[in-house]
């Protein structure tokens, strides 16, 4: 149980374009959502909170108007990388968790800008 | 503000040699302390939770252990599948709070 799904798992994109990668609880409903980046031989950096139905919670520096978070349903988050530049260049990863249960996380999505 | 350290940054072991990873912490408070094996590429993978001071989690050649100040995370002969790196991270006490990583230990075993 409590299998988070991440797509894509990979995506390449052009400077100036936008990407979106989604992310689903598969076995089970999560309010709350995180999103995660992660540099290279870096620990996981919290980018934003998702939450069903609400505004998402964005951490310092985080550009809210860049990455765009949508929550509209208990099973599924969105992550709008906007105007990407090749800095955005990263591993993302989402997570989820049951009412009471551990964050169980995607298999991540690695952008490529160019 | 919650810390988490990690230690060692890397680890290599041979094949069998059994070892303890460190994930030291300073909190205002514990609602858990997780442990979480990432490969490469991949999303980490949920080991263990830990929940107050004196508990103990066994799975296979793993075994958390959690104190007041830190958790350790055993390696009982560990096998070149073991490779990965491990995350230790903290969950203050609020409902659907975040979590706090440290930067992980990369383990490398070598058959």
């Amino acid at each position: 149980g409590a299998v988070v799904s991440q797509h894509p798992s990979w995506v390449i994109c052009k400077s100036g374009t936008s990407v979106k990668i989604e992310c689903r609880s598969l076995d089970f409903q999560a309010t709350t959502m995180f999103w995660y980046r992660q540099f290279p031989k870096q620990s996981l950096m919290l980018m934003a909170t998702s939450n069903e139905g609400s505004k998402a919670t964005y951490e310092q520096g985080v550009e809210k108007d860049k990455f765009l978070i949508n929550h509209a349903s208990l099973t599924l988050s969105t992550l709008t990388v906007t105007s990407a530049h090749p800095e955005d260049s990263s591993f993302y990863i989402c997570s989820a968790s049951a009412r009471g249960s551990p964050l169980h996380f995607g298999n991540g999505t690695r952008l490529t800008v160019t | 503000e919650d810390q988490v350290t990690q230690s060692p940054e890397a680890l290599r072991l041979q094949e069998g040699e059994s070892s303890s990873l460190n994930c030291s912490y300073t909190v205002s408070g514990l609602r858990g302390l997780f442990w979480y094996r990432q490969d490469p590429g991949k999303g980490p993978e949920f080991l263990f939770t830990l929940y107050s001071a004196g508990e103990e989690k066994e799975k296979e050649r793993l075994k958390a252990t959690l104190t007041k100040k830190e958790s350790f995370l055993h390696i009982t002969a560990p096998k070149p599948e073991d490779s990965a790196t491990y995350l230790c991270a903290v969950q203050p006490p609020e409902a659907n709070s975040k979590l706090t990583f440290g930067k992980g230990i990369t383990l490398s075993v070598r058959p």
